[in-house]
C-alpha cells in the first residue's frame, strides 16, 4: 500500500512563528487530506488538497502531485495552533486513506 | 462542533463486559468509518462501511464488531476486550470529491479504558 512520511516528527515554535511541515508520499494520489488533532483528541479536517494550493487564514497547504509531497505552512503561529498535524494519503487505486506518523507541535507563549 | 457525533466520550469497562460505541452523522455521508489510534500513533483504520454494508474490514479480532442500523448511524459492539484495546475510537464518515475520492470528517473519538 502506499507509504506516508511526515517531517519533523516534532516541532517547538515561539508564538508568531512562521513554519513547514512536509508530507511526502509513495504513490499517485487522489485524496490527500491534512488534520490538526487538538489536545483532546478531536481530529479537524483542515484541507482536502490533492494537487494545488489552498489558503484558510492563517494555514495554507500546496501539494505538488507529480513530485509525490504535500507542504503545510503555519504564519504567526498561536499556542492554539499547538497538536498533532498528520497527513493521510489515499492512492489513485486504493480505496483507503493512510495516514502518516503525523508532526507533533508545540508553540510557546 | 463536529458534524459526527460519538457517544459516549469516555467509556472504562472490565475484561469480562459488554458496551457499545455510537456514532451519528447526519450529513448523507455513505461511508462511514472506524478508527483506532493508540498514544503517540497515528489512527488506525478498522472498518470501513459503504451504503450500509461492510466493505473493508482490517484484520480486526471478532471481539470488535461493527453494525451499522442505517445511513446515519453506526455502532462498534465491544466484548470480552483486553487492556490492550485501551484507546481512542474514532468514527469518521465521508463525502465523494469530484475525482471520487473519500473526504473524511472526524468525530470527537470516545477514549476507551479496559481494566
Amino acid at each position: 500500500g502506499i507509504q506516508v512520511e511526515q517531517s519533523p516528527p516534532d516541532l517547538i515554535l515561539q508564538e508568531g512563528a512562521n513554519s513547514t511541515l512536509r508530507c511526502n508520499f509513495s504513490d499517485s494520489v487522489n485524496n490527500l487530506q491534512w488534520f490538526h488533532q487538538n489536545p483532546w483528541g478531536q481530529l479537524i479536517n483542515l484541507f482536502y488538497i490533492p494537487s494545488g494550493t489552498k489558503q484558510n487564514g492563517r494555514l495554507s497547504a500546496t501539494t505538488v502531485a507529480t513530485e509525490r509531497y504535500s507542504l503545510l505552512y503555519i504564519s504567526s503561529s498561536q499556542t492554539t495552533d499547538s497538536g498533532v498535524y498528520f497527513c493521510a494519503a489515499e492512492a489513485n487505486a486504493g480505496n483507503m486513506l493512510t495516514f502518516g506518523g503525523g508532526t507533533r507541535l508545540m508553540v510557546k507563549p | 462542533d463536529t458534524e459526527v457525533t460519538q457517544t459516549p466520550k469516555h467509556l472504562v469497562m472490565g475484561m469480562t463486559n459488554k458496551k457499545s460505541l455510537k456514532c451519528e452523522q447526519h450529513m448523507g455521508h455513505r461511508a462511514m468509518y472506524w478508527y483506532k489510534q493508540k498514544a503517540k500513533k497515528p489512527p488506525e483504520l478498522m472498518f470501513v462501511y459503504s451504503y450500509e454494508k461492510l466493505s473493508i474490514n482490517e484484520s480486526v479480532p471478532s471481539r470488535f464488531s461493527p453494525e451499522c442500523p442505517n445511513s446515519s448511524l453506526l455502532n462498534l459492539h465491544l466484548h470480552a476486550l483486553q487492556p490492550e484495546d485501551s484507546a481512542l475510537y474514532l468514527c469518521a464518515s465521508s463525502r465523494p470529491s469530484r475525482t471520487g475520492a473519500n473526504v473524511l470528517t472526524f468525530g470527537a473519538g470516545s477514549r476507551l479504558t479496559v481494566l
